[in-house]
């Protein structure tokens, strides 16, 4: 198994463009998270999904921010516009009954 | 909401010696997980807790879970430089998601 596959590796963006991050995740896991890593912040959930529906979204910091998964195994993660402060490391994890595996994350950058 | 709480923020170890991290929740737990994301990469599961005072060992790693159900400790042995990182407890309650610990970034003295 290829693990989970998260592209791009590195984003660097203007502000005010559309960043969109890919994830698919491992055969067979029903549950996928979009998390997303700080210095200042740590580990933040944004999302999580259970067979492909959204169950909580309470992570998403605002109306810029929005994730869709379509199948079970593609999900993306859409930032419209993008602003500086939105700078981090994202990683998508996926999960059947146990821990979690995470992808190797894209580190985006807003300028 | 669950908040987790993790000690020390840092680690500094002479290369032989042991140390502790330790985790705390301020609500009861039905699991804990321990991740390790070594600098420039992604967390990777280490293992799941899911008994009242369950212990756990993995070569020279022990991890403990609390009687309560509350807290938890990663303790290594004899650190090696492979064991550089950051280490994160994460608490599941009553739904499936995870939270997440700040971490505990170990670094070793050879």
């Amino acid at each position: 198994d290829a693990g989970v596959i998260q592209s791009p590796r590195h984003e660097v963006t203007e502000m005010g463009q559309e960043v969109t991050l890919r994830c698919k995740p491992i055969s067979g896991h029903d549950y996928l998270f979009w998390y997303r890593q700080t210095m200042m912040r740590g580990l933040e959930l944004l999302i999580y999904f259970n067979n492909n529906v959204p169950i909580d979204d309470s992570g998403m910091p605002e109306d810029r921010f929005s994730a869709k998964m379509p199948n079970a195994s593609f999900s993306t993660l859409k930032i419209q516009p993008s602003e500086p402060r939105d700078s981090a490391v994202y990683f998508c994890a996926s999960s059947y009954m146990g821990g979690y595996t995470f992808g190797s994350g894209t580190r985006l950058t807003v300028v | 909401g669950q908040q987790v709480m993790q000690i020390p923020q840092y680690q500094h170890v002479q290369e032989g010696e042991d140390f502790t991290t330790y985790c705390n929740s301020s609500t009861t737990l039905s699991n804990i997980q321990w991740y390790k994301q070594r600098p420039g990469g992604h967390p990777v599961f280490l293992i799941q807790l899911v008994k009242s005072g369950e212990v756990k060992k993995q070569k020279r790693l022990t991890f403990q879970f609390g009687e309560a159900k509350k807290n938890s400790s990663l303790h290594i042995t004899a650190t090696q430089t492979t064991d550089v990182g950051t280490y994160f407890c994460a608490g599941r309650s009553n739904d499936y998601k995870l939270s997440f610990g700040a971490g505990t970034t170990v670094t070793v003295r050879a």
